[in-house]
């Protein structure tokens, strides 16, 4: 079975700084592929980015980057010079070969709360 | 292009009522999930569609959740004789196959009075 641990509840930032939100999993399986989204108080799951198992360079998106440590188990997202429209729920997801069929559902954190302060 | 539909976005209910929450996924995309996002349980499977196969199912918390995607496009989750923990917000989420990226759509609440 998969697990996301996310132990941030909440974070604050300041405009413009980068901000760093941990997630660590847990797998037995060799391919995998993690997955962060972003929750404003509209409520929509806006997809931010995917890092597979087997990419070698960490993924960028933009102001956001995740960074992938393997060994560690950890795939942190790091968001460049905080907006004020970046206040929302981030979550972290995995997705992993289904045990039997096609089913690729994604497993979630409990999320973190970014608040970026002007 | 349009992103995923549902419908409606909110949806109070007494208890012992159905309720019916639709699901318009992406056009052309053959994957479509449905999960529920509650207070207590974060967010959580239900059911998965892919195409025409069979429907994965296994998600789903009691025999009165059910689902069907019609014509391998919109999808209807029923909840029969709803109860207080029920209570939830309703998320459908496709993907172009089931191995890219899932994109969700806004969310049905569901309140149970």
């Amino acid at each position: 079975a998969q697990k996301i641990t996310q132990t941030q509840p909440g974070m604050f930032v300041q405009e413009k700084e980068a901000v760093t939100l941990d997630c660590t999993y847990d797998t037995s399986d060799q391919s995998y592929g993690l997955f962060w989204y972003k929750q404003p108080s509209s409520g929509e799951m806006i997809f931010l980015i995917y890092q597979g198992s087997y990419d070698e360079q960490n993924a960028t998106e933009g102001r956001y980057s995740l960074n992938f440590q393997k060994a560690r188990k950890s795939a942190n997202l790091v968001i460049s010079a905080s907006q004020l429209g970046d206040s929302a729920m981030y979550f972290c997801a995995m997705r992993a070969p289904p045990s039997g069929g096609s089913n690729y559902k994604l497993t979630f954190g409990k999320g973190t709360l970014l608040t970026v302060n002007p | 292009g349009a992103g995923v539909s549902q419908s409606p976005s909110n949806k109070v209910t007494e208890k012992g009522k159905d309720v019916e929450l639709r699901c318009d996924p992406i056009s052309g995309h053959t994957a479509l999930y449905w999960y529920r996002q509650s207070l207590g349980q974060g967010l959580e499977f239900l059911i998965y569609f892919q195409g025409n196969s069979a429907p994965d199912k296994s998600g789903l918390p009691s025999d009165r959740f059910s689902a069907e995607r019609t014509g391998g496009s919109v999808s209807t989750l029923t909840i029969q004789r709803t109860q207080q923990e029920d209570s939830a917000v309703y998320l459908c989420a496709s993907s172009r196959d089931r191995t890219y990226e899932q994109y969700f759509g806004p969310g049905t609440r569901l309140t149970v009075t």
